[in-house]
């Protein structure tokens, strides 16, 4: 298994606050995304890094920030989270621009 | 707008007969198709994948089949196992257009069910 791990893995919190999750790596791959998976949706991109600094939008980026400072930590931040983002996301991973991506346990988020 | 699409969303087959999993696309610019597994409170793992200048791709129990023209693809589990009780997700990317980064597109998934 790729060795890639997502914190916190359950979250509850109100509408309005600020949330942050956590993907850490210890492959050293230099992609990065973020996912989220919702019934009748299945996954879908939410940003992703291809490089330290380097980051880009996916498909349903609003409301979603992230940052990489370190090639083994991504960060994705809902900056004031609203009851739409009740989501279960996944971090994914992959070496290079057409490998294969591998993916985290996941964080299930509750906003009430 | 779908452009991966898995129709059915759930699937139940014997132990030991066939499980034949099935996803449309519409994008023609993919060329590149991938199938996961998904138990539940885990993360998606990969199954096996498949590029557009093949037909077909083989690995072990695991066979996936593509027909370009009718853009579809489908995932046969012979023989099929109480195991393999999972939700498999379809997706596709165009791995040759020049962009920074593999973006896959997911269908919605279908629960196979293994009956023992």
């Amino acid at each position: 298994d790729a060795g890639i791990t997502q914190s916190p893995r359950h979250k509850v919190t109100e509408t309005g606050t600020p949330v942050t999750l956590r993907c850490h790596q210890t492959e050293n791959h230099r992609y990065m995304y973020w996912y989220r998976q919702d019934p009748g949706h299945g996954l879908r991109l939410i940003h992703y890094s291809y490089g330290v600094k380097d980051t880009d939008k996916g498909e349903v980026s609003d409301g979603y920030s992230v940052s990489r400072s370190k090639t083994e930590d991504f960060l994705l931040t809902l900056e004031s989270a609203t009851s739409s983002q009740t989501s279960v996301y996944f971090c994914a991973i992959s070496a290079g621009l057409t490998e294969t991506q591998y993916f985290g346990p996941g964080t299930r988020l509750l906003v009430l | 707008d779908q452009q991966v699409k898995q129709n059915s969303p759930s699937l139940s087959v014997q132990e030991g007969r066939i499980s034949i999993l099935n996803c449309d696309y519409t994008n023609s610019m993919f060329d590149y198709f991938l199938w996961y597994k998904k138990y539940p409170a885990e993360g998606p793992t990969f199954l096996i994948s498949i590029s557009s200048i093949k037909d077909k791709n083989e690995d072990g129990r695991f066979t996936v089949f593509l027909n370009k023209s009718a853009k579809h693809l489908s995932l046969h589990i012979v023989p099929s196992q109480p195991g393999d009780s999972a939700v498999y997700f379809c997706a596709a990317s165009r791995m040759n257009y020049g962009g920074a980064t593999n973006k896959l597109i997911f269908g919605t998934g279908t629960l196979l069910a293994v009956q023992p």
